[in-house]
């Protein structure tokens, strides 16, 4: 069973902080890193997907970025606004011999307060 | 582009029974994969279809069970069911291992 890690594991921001999360996975068979919004009673969305090390993805005010060597990714939202509301899932793409697959982490839920 | 659709959104049933979900994936999309959602837990991974063939497995027991047809879209099975088994299922595509998922609105299912 792969163990990805997200921290913290809730966090309280007011509208215009800046803010960053983690997420640590293990650092052998590595093969992609997802990021993904989802806001209540919405599906997940897609963020970025992530596959070389060093990597950084940006979109808007969000960017992250990926350091497959120790087994972490940040996640950076510059000027929180309260629409950036909702939980922040990673997700780790290893392979193995069975094939690839996809194990998430617990997630962050982000709440900005107007 | 239509996107991925779950049915049935809503789902009661009974300690026993059993149950089958459908997702339709978005088109062209050949890899359709299965998640649980418990609360207090992340998203566990089922499954994952590419091509009618199960490519991989989460560690779920055998009462879960699942299969892709020829045109992509895919049904998931659970068998004898559990009060543990309440959830809510979420399907997702995508072009493959390195394209994002695209998840459909899930089922929830719940059991009595």
């Amino acid at each position: 069973i792969l163990n990805v890690e997200q921290s913290p594991q809730s966090l309280h921001v007011q509208e215009g902080d800046s803010t960053n999360f983690t997420c640590s996975f293990p650092s052998s068979n590595f093969y992609a890193l997802h990021w993904y919004r989802w806001e209540t009673a919405k599906s997940p969305e897609a963020l970025f997907v992530m596959t070389l090390n060093g990597d950084e993805k940006k979109k808007g005010r969000i960017s992250a970025t990926l350091n497959t060597k120790e087994g972490y990714s940040y996640l950076y939202i510059k000027g929180s606004q309260p629409e950036d509301s909702a939980t922040y899932l990673c997700a780790f793409y290893s392979y193995n011999n069975a094939g690839n697959m996809l194990t998430f982490g617990g997630g962050t839920r982000l709440m900005v307060k107007p | 582009k239509a996107g991925v659709t779950q049915t049935p959104r809503y789902l009661i049933k009974t300690r026993g029974q059993q149950v089958t979900l459908s997702c339709s994936p978005i088109s062209g999309h050949r890899s359709v994969s299965w998640y649980q959602q418990t609360p207090g837990q992340g998203l566990q991974f089922l499954f994952e279809y590419f091509s009618e063939t199960q490519r991989n497995k989460g560690n779920f027991p055998g009462r879960f069970s699942g299969r892709q047809f020829s045109n992509s879209r895919s049904e998931m099975n659970v068998s004898t069911l559990e009060l543990g088994d309440s959830a809510l299922y979420l399907c997702a595509s995508s072009l493959g291992v390195q394209s994002p998922l695209h998840f459909g609105n899930g089922t929830r299912l719940t059991v009595t």
